[in-house]
Protein backbone atom coordinates (compact mmCIF):
# COMPACT_ATOMS: atom_id res chain seq x y z
CA UNK A 1 0.00 0.00 0.00
CA UNK A 2 1.35 3.48 -1.05
CA UNK A 3 2.17 5.44 2.16
CA UNK A 4 3.81 9.08 3.08
CA UNK A 5 7.59 8.30 4.43
CA UNK A 6 9.23 10.89 6.58
CA UNK A 7 12.62 11.67 7.51
CA UNK A 8 14.42 11.44 9.79
CA UNK A 9 12.29 9.56 12.40
CA UNK A 10 14.12 11.77 15.37
CA UNK A 11 16.08 14.64 15.33
CA UNK A 12 17.63 16.68 18.13
CA UNK A 13 19.17 20.04 17.39
CA UNK A 14 20.43 22.84 19.52
CA UNK A 15 18.97 25.75 19.47
CA UNK A 16 19.51 28.72 16.33
CA UNK A 17 20.00 25.58 14.10
CA UNK A 18 18.47 25.26 10.89
CA UNK A 19 16.51 21.77 10.66
CA UNK A 20 14.95 20.54 7.40
CA UNK A 21 12.68 17.90 7.66
CA UNK A 22 11.68 15.95 4.50
CA UNK A 23 8.69 13.73 3.03
CA UNK A 24 7.92 11.70 0.23
CA UNK A 25 4.25 12.18 -0.63
CA UNK A 26 2.23 9.37 -2.41
CA UNK A 27 2.72 9.50 -5.97
CA UNK A 28 0.05 10.18 -7.63
CA UNK A 29 -0.72 12.89 -4.74
CA UNK A 30 -1.61 16.76 -5.79
CA UNK A 31 -2.08 18.39 -2.04
CA UNK A 32 0.88 18.65 0.54
CA UNK A 33 0.50 19.30 3.93
CA UNK A 34 2.62 19.44 7.39
CA UNK A 35 0.88 19.26 10.50
CA UNK A 36 2.58 19.51 13.96
CA UNK A 37 1.76 18.20 17.54
CA UNK A 38 3.44 19.36 20.71
CA UNK A 39 3.71 16.46 23.31
CA UNK A 40 0.60 15.70 24.68
CA UNK A 41 -1.51 17.99 22.39
CA UNK A 42 -3.41 18.48 19.90
CA UNK A 43 -2.10 17.73 16.10
CA UNK A 44 -2.28 21.89 14.37
CA UNK A 45 -2.18 22.62 10.73
CA UNK A 46 0.64 24.41 9.88
CA UNK A 47 0.29 24.90 6.26
CA UNK A 48 -0.74 23.57 2.88
CA UNK A 49 1.17 23.09 -0.65
CA UNK A 50 -0.63 22.94 -4.24
CA UNK A 51 0.72 23.25 -7.46
CA UNK A 52 4.04 24.41 -6.35
CA UNK A 53 3.07 26.97 -3.88
CA UNK A 54 1.52 27.71 -0.76
CA UNK A 55 -1.87 27.26 -0.73
CA UNK A 56 -2.79 28.10 2.64
CA UNK A 57 -0.91 29.15 6.28
CA UNK A 58 -1.55 29.20 9.76
CA UNK A 59 -0.42 31.96 12.08
CA UNK A 60 2.07 29.44 13.46
CA UNK A 61 4.10 29.05 10.19
CA UNK A 62 5.76 32.81 10.30
CA UNK A 63 8.93 33.48 8.61
CA UNK A 64 10.73 30.89 10.34
CA UNK A 65 9.32 28.08 8.28
CA UNK A 66 9.61 27.49 4.57
CA UNK A 67 8.50 24.60 2.49
CA UNK A 68 9.82 23.13 -0.66
CA UNK A 69 9.10 20.56 -3.68
CA UNK A 70 12.71 21.18 -4.63
CA UNK A 71 12.57 17.81 -7.17
CA UNK A 72 9.01 17.20 -7.78
CA UNK A 73 8.96 13.79 -4.87
CA UNK A 74 10.23 15.30 -1.87
CA UNK A 75 8.38 18.17 0.29
CA UNK A 76 10.34 19.63 2.67
CA UNK A 77 9.97 21.96 5.77
CA UNK A 78 12.76 23.87 6.86
CA UNK A 79 12.59 25.84 10.39
CA UNK A 80 15.22 28.57 9.73
CA UNK A 81 16.14 29.22 13.68
CA UNK A 82 14.58 26.75 16.05
CA UNK A 83 13.67 27.76 19.05
CA UNK A 84 12.50 25.31 22.37
CA UNK A 85 8.95 25.70 21.39
CA UNK A 86 9.63 24.34 18.40
CA UNK A 87 10.30 21.04 20.19
CA UNK A 88 7.24 19.26 18.66
CA UNK A 89 6.43 16.28 16.23
CA UNK A 90 5.71 17.10 12.36
CA UNK A 91 3.33 15.20 10.83
CA UNK A 92 4.19 15.51 6.91
CA UNK A 93 0.30 14.66 5.01
CA UNK A 94 -0.96 14.09 1.52
CA UNK A 95 -4.05 13.77 -0.59
CA UNK A 96 -5.13 13.18 -4.10
CA UNK A 97 -7.61 16.19 -3.90
CA UNK A 98 -8.32 18.83 -1.22
CA UNK A 99 -10.23 17.53 1.62
CA UNK A 100 -13.73 18.30 -0.04
CA UNK A 101 -12.86 16.50 -3.03
CA UNK A 102 -11.31 13.18 -2.77
CA UNK A 103 -11.56 13.34 1.44
CA UNK A 104 -8.37 11.40 2.65
CA UNK A 105 -5.16 12.76 4.06
CA UNK A 106 -2.45 10.32 3.80
CA UNK A 107 0.00 10.97 6.63
CA UNK A 108 3.20 10.17 7.63
CA UNK A 109 4.95 8.44 10.92
CA UNK A 110 6.13 12.11 11.73
CA UNK A 111 9.64 13.06 12.35
CA UNK A 112 10.17 13.98 15.77
CA UNK A 113 11.65 17.47 16.60
CA UNK A 114 13.62 18.10 19.54
CA UNK A 115 15.39 21.28 20.22
CA UNK A 116 17.67 21.75 23.16
CA UNK B 1 -13.16 30.27 12.95
CA UNK B 2 -13.83 26.84 13.53
CA UNK B 3 -13.58 24.72 16.60
CA UNK B 4 -13.64 21.19 17.29
CA UNK B 5 -14.48 19.84 20.43
CA UNK B 6 -13.88 16.88 22.66
CA UNK B 7 -14.58 17.06 26.57
CA UNK B 8 -13.46 13.84 27.27
CA UNK B 9 -9.49 14.02 28.05
CA UNK B 10 -9.66 10.33 29.00
CA UNK B 11 -11.73 7.37 28.86
CA UNK B 12 -11.09 3.67 30.71
CA UNK B 13 -13.36 0.75 29.76
CA UNK B 14 -12.41 -3.41 30.36
CA UNK B 15 -12.28 -5.22 27.01
CA UNK B 16 -15.82 -5.70 25.32
CA UNK B 17 -17.26 -2.74 26.92
CA UNK B 18 -18.62 -0.33 24.12
CA UNK B 19 -17.46 2.78 24.25
CA UNK B 20 -18.74 5.89 22.55
CA UNK B 21 -16.12 9.24 22.34
CA UNK B 22 -18.02 12.51 21.75
CA UNK B 23 -17.24 15.08 19.10
CA UNK B 24 -19.19 18.76 19.02
CA UNK B 25 -18.42 20.73 16.04
CA UNK B 26 -18.65 24.76 15.27
CA UNK B 27 -18.04 26.15 12.08
CA UNK B 28 -19.98 29.17 9.73
CA UNK B 29 -19.28 27.02 6.33
CA UNK B 30 -22.25 25.22 4.73
CA UNK B 31 -20.07 22.95 3.85
CA UNK B 32 -17.75 20.74 5.59
CA UNK B 33 -16.00 17.35 6.44
CA UNK B 34 -15.67 16.03 9.59
CA UNK B 35 -12.81 13.02 10.07
CA UNK B 36 -11.83 10.81 12.85
CA UNK B 37 -8.15 9.69 13.13
CA UNK B 38 -6.70 7.44 15.92
CA UNK B 39 -3.08 7.62 16.78
CA UNK B 40 -1.90 4.64 18.38
CA UNK B 41 0.96 4.69 21.16
CA UNK B 42 3.50 4.14 18.12
CA UNK B 43 2.54 7.90 17.36
CA UNK B 44 1.28 7.55 13.54
CA UNK B 45 -2.23 9.19 12.58
CA UNK B 46 -4.38 6.54 11.05
CA UNK B 47 -7.66 7.66 8.93
CA UNK B 48 -11.13 6.30 10.15
CA UNK B 49 -13.58 8.12 8.38
CA UNK B 50 -14.78 11.21 6.72
CA UNK B 51 -17.95 12.31 6.62
CA UNK B 52 -19.48 15.41 4.52
CA UNK B 53 -21.98 18.00 6.29
CA UNK B 54 -24.73 16.99 3.57
CA UNK B 55 -24.69 12.94 4.34
CA UNK B 56 -26.14 12.56 8.13
CA UNK B 57 -26.40 9.00 7.52
CA UNK B 58 -24.77 6.86 10.29
CA UNK B 59 -22.17 4.80 9.37
CA UNK B 60 -20.54 1.26 10.33
CA UNK B 61 -17.71 -0.63 10.08
CA UNK B 62 -16.93 -3.55 11.86
CA UNK B 63 -16.65 -3.12 15.74
CA UNK B 64 -16.81 1.05 14.93
CA UNK B 65 -19.95 3.39 14.06
CA UNK B 66 -20.34 7.12 14.13
CA UNK B 67 -23.71 9.51 14.84
CA UNK B 68 -23.33 12.64 12.92
CA UNK B 69 -26.51 15.08 13.99
CA UNK B 70 -26.13 18.34 12.36
CA UNK B 71 -28.82 19.82 14.65
CA UNK B 72 -26.83 18.93 17.25
CA UNK B 73 -23.17 19.68 15.43
CA UNK B 74 -22.02 16.49 17.10
CA UNK B 75 -20.01 13.36 15.34
CA UNK B 76 -19.57 10.88 17.94
CA UNK B 77 -17.90 7.82 17.45
CA UNK B 78 -18.71 4.27 19.14
CA UNK B 79 -16.33 0.98 19.42
CA UNK B 80 -18.36 -2.08 19.83
CA UNK B 81 -16.79 -5.09 21.72
CA UNK B 82 -13.82 -2.87 22.84
CA UNK B 83 -10.44 -4.71 22.55
CA UNK B 84 -7.00 -3.95 23.80
CA UNK B 85 -5.77 -2.90 20.61
CA UNK B 86 -8.38 0.05 20.71
CA UNK B 87 -6.51 1.91 23.16
CA UNK B 88 -5.13 5.03 21.19
CA UNK B 89 -5.60 8.48 21.03
CA UNK B 90 -8.58 9.33 19.13
CA UNK B 91 -8.87 12.74 17.52
CA UNK B 92 -12.48 14.44 15.88
CA UNK B 93 -11.20 17.03 12.87
CA UNK B 94 -13.38 19.28 10.58
CA UNK B 95 -12.06 20.60 7.08
CA UNK B 96 -13.23 22.27 4.33
CA UNK B 97 -15.58 24.94 2.95
CA UNK B 98 -15.61 28.53 2.49
CA UNK B 99 -13.72 29.77 5.27
CA UNK B 100 -10.99 27.27 6.07
CA UNK B 101 -10.53 25.72 2.68
CA UNK B 102 -8.42 22.40 3.20
CA UNK B 103 -7.00 22.56 6.53
CA UNK B 104 -8.19 20.18 9.42
CA UNK B 105 -8.69 21.42 12.57
CA UNK B 106 -8.40 19.08 15.09
CA UNK B 107 -9.62 18.46 18.45
CA UNK B 108 -7.54 17.57 21.87
CA UNK B 109 -8.39 13.73 21.26
CA UNK B 110 -9.73 11.61 23.85
CA UNK B 111 -7.10 9.02 25.16
CA UNK B 112 -9.20 5.52 25.37
CA UNK B 113 -7.63 3.08 27.50
CA UNK B 114 -8.63 -0.51 27.32
CA UNK B 115 -7.90 -2.60 30.10
CA UNK B 116 -7.57 -6.84 29.51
Amino acid sequence: EPEVTQTPSHQVTQMGQEVILRCVPISNHLYFYWYRQILGQKVEFLVSFYNNEISEKSEIFDDQFSVERPDGSNFTLKIRSTKLEDSAMYFCASSEGGTGESGELFFGEGSRLTVL
Amino acid sequence: AQKVTQAQTEISVVEKEDVTLDCVYETRDTTYYLFWYKQPPSGELVFLIRRNSFDEQNEISGRYSWNFQKSTSSFNFTITASQVVDSAVYFCALSGGETSGSRLTFGEGTQLTVNP
